[in-house]
């Protein structure tokens, strides 16, 4: 089954507690993203992958890293965590060649950084 | 930055009836798409619309763009409680890998 998964789905974390979130597709698309989903401000995009060892800044990048060793993962690293990093994060992936920026989207962590 | 805002932010109907949200974005783009979200849960594509199609079905769906206008709008014919979930357009800015999305609408449907 075609799909994006990430791992953990929930995750309670103290300040400062480095941790990683793994997004892994395996329908081989270039493309990757990452997004963080709050209440009254919509998804906005952290960073994105065009392709293995090519990332770039989206609108909210501080704070996180990303890196793309391998087309199918694309893991969110916070080397840092602060509160405000609390949210829903998402993963996503599409592939040019088979639907024009029709991004697949994985089924979401929930962080809590307290 | 925001560039889709959709309108209502939210709206409840009764089954059978149609829904109707509207999204409205700032710059050029070149294709506008919507995508469906359940409490919670991933996005799911519903639909896209090239900018140079006026309007697009799939279903009981059916969307329109107006480009001068700068706006798009999603129709949900014939509701079904299944429908209740939020709404997103999401425009791209000619660069093909950056998506962005509006705040969304709340759709629910009272069976």
């Amino acid at each position: 089954e075609a799909q994006v998964t990430q791992n953990p789905r929930y995750l309670i974390t103290v300040t400062g507690k480095k941790l990683t979130v793994t997004c892994s597709q395996n329908m081989n698309h270039e493309y990757m993203s990452w997004y963080r989903q709050d209440p009254g401000l919509g998804l906005r995009q952290i960073y994105y992958s065009m392709n293995v060892e090519v990332t770039d800044k989206g609108d909210v990048p501080e704070g996180y890293k990303v890196s793309r060793k391998e087309k199918r993962n694309f893991p969110l690293i916070l080397e840092s965590p602060s509160p405000n990093q609390t949210s829903l994060y998402f993963c996503a992936s599409f592939g040019r060649r088979i639907s024009y920026n029709e991004q697949f989207f994985g089924p979401g962590t929930r962080l809590t950084v307290l | 930055s925001q560039q889709g805002e959709e309108d209502p932010q939210a709206l409840s109907i009764q089954e059978g009836e149609n829904a109707t949200m509207n999204c409205s974005y700032k710059t050029s783009i070149n294709n506008l798409q919507w995508y469906r979200q359940n409490s919670g849960r991933g996005l799911v594509h519903l639909i896209l619309i090239r900018s140079n199609e006026r309007e697009k079905h799939s279903g009981r769906l059916r969307v329109t763009l107006d480009t001068s206008k700068k706006s798009s709008s999603l129709l949900i014919t014939a509701s079904r409680a299944a429908d209740t979930a939020s709404y997103f357009c999401a425009t791209d800015e000619g660069s093909n890998y950056k998506l962005t999305f509006g705040k969304g609408t709340l759709l629910t449907v009272n069976p």
